[in-house]
């Protein structure tokens, strides 16, 4: 079974740029989560879809930060603009059911400059 | 504020040395996540438990419902065991995201 695909793997920036993030979940995955992991703290959830709906959604600073789950498949996580308090590790995970155990993916390593 | 609390924050020990890492969280939980994560790397998912005890391997997680407390054991530890270990609690009644420890960061020496 393939594993969660996120890209890129690495992503320098400078402040008030744009970037984009893209997650593949595992095939047949209905819910696909964002979390954000700044250094030497633990992730915190950004974003939650059931299929291509939101679930959850209410830590994700929606002045700057969009997410979206076309088809229920992919998913695109936007920064624009970039600060520099945004240099963290954008995790995406995904899974079957709630507590059905879930799947990360190796992360997108953000640094704004 | 849910909150949860993993101690100790780093751990040293020698190879072959029994590691516990404890986990503690605040109000009642649908499930609970063991997560392992290696430097550069993803995350792996370990156990995932909502009472009683699992094992895998030289892994061993337990947790308490009524203490609001969840352990993990690693037996006969090794050098490869080094990573940062992540406890994360689904609340219930919440949304289905996890909530996350800060993690454990052990280092195992040969």
């Amino acid at each position: 079974e393939a594993g969660v695909a996120q890209s890129p793997r690495y992503k320098i920036i400078e402040k008030r740029q744009s970037v984009a993030f893209w997650c593949n979940p595992i095939s047949g995955h209905a819910t696909l989560y964002w979390y954000q992991q700044i250094l030497g703290q633990g992730p915190k959830l950004l974003i939650q879809f059931q299929n291509n709906g939101v679930v959850d959604d209410s830590q994700l600073p929606k002045d700057r930060f969009s997410a979206e789950r076309l088809k229920g498949v992919d998913s695109t996580l936007k920064i624009q603009p970039a600060k520099l308090e945004d240099s963290a590790v954008y995790l995406c995970a995904s899974s079957p059911l709630p507590d059905y155990g879930y799947t990360f993916g190796s992360g997108t390593r953000l640094t704004v400059v | 504020k849910n909150e949860v609390e993993q101690s100790p924050q780093n751990l040293t020990a020698q190879e072959g040395e029994f590691i516990t890492i404890n986990c503690s969280y605040s109000v009642g939980i649908s499930a609970l996540h063991w997560l392992q994560q290696h430097p550069g790397g993803g995350i792996v998912s370990l156990f995932m438990l909502s009472s009683g005890k699992k094992k895998h391997g030289r892994l061993i997680a337990t947790i308490n419902i009524q203490e609001k407390h969840s352990s993990l054991h690693i037996t006969a530890s090794h050098p490869r065991d080094s990573a940062v270990y992540i406890c994360a609690v689904r609340y219930r009644g919440g949304a289905d995201g996890l909530t996350f420890g800060k993690g454990t960061h052990l280092i195992i020496q040969p």
